[in-house]
């Protein structure tokens, strides 16, 4: 079994849509990264988390310890939000997600 | 203020052949770690230095090697290279304690 699973592993949606992007860990972690990966490569850190919620203009990201559970949500979504979003629990390494290929049509 | 630099950007390499990968961390950091990414996987830990040393390592074989330098800049060597090892190889630097992880561009190797 994974230690870390994502879902789901490809959306394609409207521009405008409300986008949610789920992550489960089995491990125990001491935060948890959400990462951006445009084609190329490059990954963008968008957001580290510990508990609770953290918000950043349209991206919004929830973690909650006890479940082991991790939400991305993305509101008025726009074509240049696609991209892989990469799930990565953190203890004392960090464990990648294989990622959700986002696509946002205009 | 710089982030992670990864040199070269890309790389071609022969069967066999042995390469040499570069990182410089993000100022203040003393920790580095590197990822192997494969075409449309997540990456994967290869290993971590901290203080000179490796501090952990992946399910890596040990044709894949590495070295810190007291600048906290970082090198990954691939001896006799394999088509497999083709990917992008991704560092990422860091505070000891984990915190702050920011990432380089990667470099991608493609072995021929």
């Amino acid at each position: 079994k994974n230690e870390v699973e994502q879902s789901p592993q490809n959306l394609t949606a409207q521009e405008g849509e409300f986008i949610t992007i789920n992550c489960s860990y089995s491990v125990g972690i001491s935060a948890l990264h959400w990462l951006q990966q445009h084609p190329g490569g490059g990954i963008v850190s968008l957001f580290m988390l510990s508990s609770g919620k953290k918000k950043h203009g349209r991206l919004i990201a929830t973690i909650n310890i006890q479940e082991k559970h991790s939400s991305l949500h993305i509101t008025a979504s726009h074509p240049r939000d696609s991209a892989v979003y990469i799930c990565a629990p953190e203890d004392d390494k960090i464990i990648f997600g294989k990622g959700t290929r986002l696509h946002i049509l205009p | 203020d710089a982030g992670v630099t990864q040199s070269p950007t890309h790389l071609i390499k022969t069967r066999g052949q042995q390469v040499t990968l570069r990182c410089s961390p993000k100022s203040g950091h003393d920790t580095v770690s590197w990822y192997q990414q494969a075409l449309g996987q997540g990456p994967q830990f290869i290993f971590q230095y901290y203080e000179e040393e490796e501090r952990q390592r992946g399910n890596f074989p040990d044709r894949f090697s590495g070295h810190q330098f007291p600048n906290y800049s970082s090198e990954l060597n691939v001896n006799a290279l394999l088509l497999g090892d083709s990917a992008l190889y991704l560092c990422a630097s860091s505070l000891v304690e984990g915190y702050g992880y920011t990432f380089g561009s990667g470099t991608r190797l493609t072995v021929v």
